[in-house]
C-alpha cells in the first residue's frame, strides 16, 4: 500500500449494531486523526493521537473510541451506532502534529438506519 | 466560540481568475491551510500560510492576513478540473484544524 487506506468503502448499518472504521498508513506518519464531513459543515475532528500508545479528545467524541496499538493503523469504533452518525468519515496522518499536511484516506460512507 | 467563514458557492469561467475568501475567529492561530476536495474524493492539500503574505504556487497562490484574521485562496487561469470544493482550515492553539465548511467553485466554459 502507499500512503492511506480505509475500510470498508462503504456501510449499511442498523442502528444499536457495534461498528469498526479501519484506517491503516504506511508512511511512518507520527499523528493520525478522525473527522466526519457533513453535508453544509466543516470537517470535525472526531479522535486524534499524536504518537503510537496515545489519543486524544477532538470536537465530537461523544459515541466513538479510538485506539493507537501501532503506528500505522488507528481503528474507529462505533460502540452502538445512532442515526445522526450517518456520514462519510476521513482518515488522515500528518508527520507530525502541527504545521504538518495532512494527508486524507479515501473516506468511508456509513448510513446508520 | 470558534468559527471559519468562506462563500458557500462560487461561479467562474474557465480561462478566468477567482478569489475565493476565508475569515476566522479561533482559540489561537498556528497556521492556515487550503485543501482540494472534487466531489466523492477526499480533500488535498493546496497550500499553508503562518506568516502575513502571499505564498505562491504555480496557478494558485494563498494570501494570509493574521490581524484581519482574512486569507483569501487566488486561483488563475482555471481549468474545468478546478471544479471542486475549496477548504480553509486554522490550526488552532492546540494544534487541531477547525475548519470551515467549504466553497463550492463551479467552472463554466
Amino acid at each position: 500500500i502507499a500512503g492511506i487506506t480505509q475500510a470498508p468503502t462503504s456501510q449499511i448499518l442498523a442502528a444499536g449494531r457495534r461498528m469498526t472504521l479501519r484506517c491503516t498508513q504506511d508512511m511512518r506518519h507520527n499523528a493520525m486523526y478522525w473527522y466526519r464531513q457533513d453535508l453544509g459543515l466543516g470537517l470535525r475532528l472526531i479522535h486524534y493521537s499524536n504518537t503510537a500508545g496515545t489519543t486524544g479528545k477532538g470536537e465530537v467524541p461523544d459515541g466513538y473510541s479510538v485506539s493507537r496499538a501501532n503506528t500505522d493503523d488507528f481503528p474507529l469504533t462505533l460502540a452502538s451506532a445512532v442515526p445522526s452518525q450517518t456520514s462519510v468519515y476521513f482518515c488522515a496522518s500528518s508527520l507530525e502534529t502541527g504545521h504538518n499536511e495532512q494527508f486524507f484516506g479515501p473516506g468511508t460512507r456509513l448510513t446508520v438506519l | 466560540g470558534q468559527n471559519i467563514d468562506q462563500p458557500t458557492e462560487m461561479t467562474a469561467t474557465e480561462g478566468a481568475i477567482v478569489q475565493i475568501n476565508c475569515t476566522y475567529q479561533t482559540s489561537g492561530f498556528n497556521g492556515l491551510f487550503w485543501y482540494q476536495q472534487h466531489a466523492g474524493e477526499a480533500p488535498t492539500f493546496l497550500s499553508y500560510n503562518v506568516l502575513d503574505g502571499l505564498e505562491e504556487k504555480g496557478r494558485f497562490s494563498s494570501f494570509l492576513s493574521r490581524s484581519k484574521g482574512y486569507s483569501y485562496l487566488l486561483l488563475k487561469e482555471l481549468q474545468m478540473k478546478d471544479s471542486a470544493s475549496y477548504l480553509c482550515a486554522v490550526e488552532d492553539s492546540n494544534y487541531q484544524l477547525i475548519w470551515g465548511a467549504g466553497t463550492k467553485l463551479i467552472i463554466k466554459p
